[in-house]
């Protein structure tokens, strides 16, 4: 199947800082990624699709200025965390379809974010 | 919206049977996928049902009925490595969002 690389798997960061997270498809082009944020024990919640070359789309309740996405490359996006703030802690995971099947969605590691 | 609904936690023996049912409410509906997440890793596919019936893929088969919004993942032989989290997911064709499930929690004793 695809690979989907994240990048990195865990970041620990001081309150009001920014952390960049990388989302990379190793063997395939992906124009649209899907970013999901889930906290211990729940579910995953979609936060944002990811569009190559244009705006993402935010979910509902979803603040589109703290959560910054940048899909420059049919093979990169990225999800800024910008000011973080201890609640933002939680387990932020990429993943993105391939154009063969388009059924199955294919997950990047996830990265474990603190922020202290 | 979509919304999708599993029990939160099942217990079953090795080498036994076990079915993990889902409920789902969608203004359109293209398939429902199952994901198997286990402790800190990321979530991997199973199986996509986009017809009613049964798909086999190995030990797990997925059911769906889409006349009643609902669909079951079936896990045969249990394994103690199949203690995991399931989730059941609608997704679209295309580039369409995948929406997950609340999730069951499987716990497979000796």
């Amino acid at each position: 199947g695809a690979v989907v690389s994240q990048h990195p798997s865990w970041v620990i960061c001081k309150s009001g800082t920014s952390v960049k997270i990388e989302c990379r498809s190793l063997d395939f082009q992906a124009t649209t990624m899907f970013w999901y944020r889930q906290f211990p024990k729940q579910s995953l919640m979609l936060m944002a699709t990811s569009n190559e070359g244009s705006k993402a789309t935010y979910e509902q309740g979803v603040e589109k200025d703290k959560f910054l996405i940048n899909h420059a490359s049919l093979t990169l996006s990225t999800l800024t965390v910008t000011s973080a703030h201890p609640e933002d802690s939680s387990f932020y995971i990429c993943s993105a379809k391939d154009r063969v099947n388009r059924n199955e969605a294919f997950f990047g590691q996830g990265t474990r974010l603190t922020v202290v | 919206g979509q919304s999708l609904e599993q029990p939160s936690e099942v217990t079953a023996v090795e080498g036994a049977i076990v079915q993990i049912n889902c409920t789902y409410q969608t203004s359109g509906f293209y398939g429902l996928s199952w994901y198997q997440q286990h402790d800190g890793g990321a979530p991997t596919f199973l199986s996509y049902n986009a017809l009613d019936g049964l798909e086999e893929t190995g030990r797990f088969s997925s059911f769906l009925s889409r006349s009643d919004s609902y669909g079951y993942l079936l896990l045969q032989e249990l394994q103690m490595k199949d203690s995991a989290s399931y989730f059941c997911a609608l997704s679209g064709g295309g580039y369409q969002k995948v929406t997950f499930g609340t999730g069951t929690k499987l716990q497979v004793i000796p």
